[in-house]
């Protein structure tokens, strides 16, 4: 069975900083998808970035990006130039190819953004 | 566009009672999921259907049953309701492709007394 571990329960950064969010998981499976979930206190799901692991370029959305090591099942989470906004608990969250609308969660981090 | 609805927002229950969380979606969506939220534990699957009549188990199924009779629709039912079933609820949906993201319900809230 797959599992996803994000092992940093809480992280703080200073508004305009930089902050990298960690997640490993453990598949034998060569070919998936990765996640990243943010949930602000409304509750809301809502997709940060994806990769596909078929892909080697490290994914990116305008201040999200990602460092994707597939040899070491490791998946972190880039935020650059935090905002206050970006304060919220983050999911990483892993599916397989196949098998329905199967996603795999870590337990989440909170972030929090320092003004 | 409405996307996925849940509904309802937030319900008390007492033990032993039974009900059934509604979700629905007007994406023509094929996959419909089905999890709950804890504190500390992330998201975890319930039940998941591939299509209109087909559904399957997911990670923490006992204690709730589920069909699809419509593309639209995906009830979830609770059998008779635990305090261990105290939780949030989130419906998804996805396109067909496995690479593409699911779209989540705003959650249903559900306490057991």
């Amino acid at each position: 069975a797959q599992t996803v571990t994000q092992s940093q329960p809480e992280m703080s950064v200073q508004e305009a900083e930089t902050v990298t969010l960690s997640c490993t998981y453990d598949t034998s499976e060569s070919d998936y998808y990765l996640f990243w979930y943010k949930q602000p206190p409304s509750r809301q799901m809502i997709l940060v970035i994806r990769q596909e692991a078929y892909k080697q370029q490290n994914a990116t959305e305008n201040r999200f990006s990602v460092n994707f090591q597939k040899a070491a099942k490791s998946f972190s989470l880039k935020i650059s130039d935090s905002q206050l906004g970006d304060a919220a608990m983050y999911f990483c969250a892993y599916s397989r190819l196949s098998g329905g609308s199967r996603l795999t969660f870590g337990e989440g981090t909170q972030l929090t953004v320092n003004p | 566009n409405a996307g996925v609805t849940q509904t309802p927002k937030f319900q008390v229950l007492k033990t032993g009672q039974s009900m059934t969380l509604q979700c629905a979606q007007d994406m023509n969506h094929e996959y419909m999921s089905w999890y709950r939220q804890d504190p500390g534990m992330g998201l975890r699957l319930i039940h998941y259907s591939v299509g209109a009549g087909i559904t399957d188990q997911g990670e923490v199924p006992n204690g709730y049953n589920v069909s699809r009779s419509t593309t639209e629709d995906f009830p979830l039912r609770l059998l008779s309701a635990a305090p261990s079933q105290t939780s949030v609820y989130f419906c998804a949906s996805r396109a067909g492709y496995s690479n593409q993201p699911q779209h989540f319900g705003d959650g249903t809230r559900l306490s057991i007394l």
